[in-house]
């Protein structure tokens, strides 16, 4: 019972920007956009989130669109080691409830 | 950052048999510790949610009786999958969420478990 939706998989040349994209057109007002990533076999890996406003840190950047109905993971310059499935999570501070995730490959 | 922990990484049991999962908050405090199971190649689905002193809520499908969680301790959740069979081998994830800022869940590595 996710609340977003995202393309199952995508792909990226090592060392360009990869934009990861989301929907979650019924999000609430007080649910946080979060995204994690997940390599193969380990545990979720935090990467950012945000409400309203676009954020960056140093692994990435959120773009939120102003609607907050959708929303963008940018990664600026991918390398091989961003290999993993991306997670998108509408947040509410009740649980989180992970979807289906994009598998981003990133080739030499 | 906060950092959740998990032991063991892996585990290889026999069929009939119960294991222990544990899963610790080691700088912070968490109110709030969460149970997943992931199977190959899909996602990860939440099983149970608990908080410190009380029972913990199941998802609908997630026996009790089969995967007893106790949450008896601030930093110190443990998951025991008891009776396990084949059908239970999974990755296992738990993650916590602090007192303080209780918008940050933290995930910990996983666990691996395989019943032969």
């Amino acid at each position: 019972d996710a609340k977003t939706t995202q393309p199952t998989s995508m792909d990226c040349a090592e060392g360009r920007a990869a934009n990861l994209p989301c929907n979650h057109s019924t999000i609430s007002g007080n649910e946080y956009v979060y995204w994690y990533r997940q390599i193969h076999s380990q545990g979720p890996q935090y990467i950012i989130h945000g409400l309203k406003n676009n954020e960056t840190n140093e692994m990435a950047s959120l773009i939120i669109t102003e609607d907050r109905k959708s929303s963008t993971l940018i990664l600026p310059h991918a390398t091989l080691r961003d290999t993993a499935v991306y997670y998108c999570i509408v947040y509410n501070n009740n649980d989180m409830r992970f979807g289906a995730g994009t598998r981003l490959t990133v080739k030499p | 950052g906060a950092v959740v922990s998990q032991h063991p990484s892996w585990v290889i049991c026999k069929s009939g048999t119960s294991v222990k999962i544990e899963c610790r908050s080691l700088d912070f405090q968490a109110t709030t510790m969460f149970w997943y199971r992931q199977f190959p190649k899909q996602s990860l689905m939440l099983m149970a949610t608990s908080n410190e002193g009380s029972k913990a809520t199941y998802e609908q499908g997630v026996e009790k009786d089969k995967f007893l969680i106790n949450h008896a301790s601030l930093t110190l959740s443990t998951l025991t999958v008891t009776s396990a069979h084949p059908e239970d081998s999974s990755f296992y994830i738990c993650s916590a969420r602090g007192t303080v800022f209780t918008y940050e869940q933290y995930f910990g590595p996983g666990t691996r478990l395989t019943v032969t």
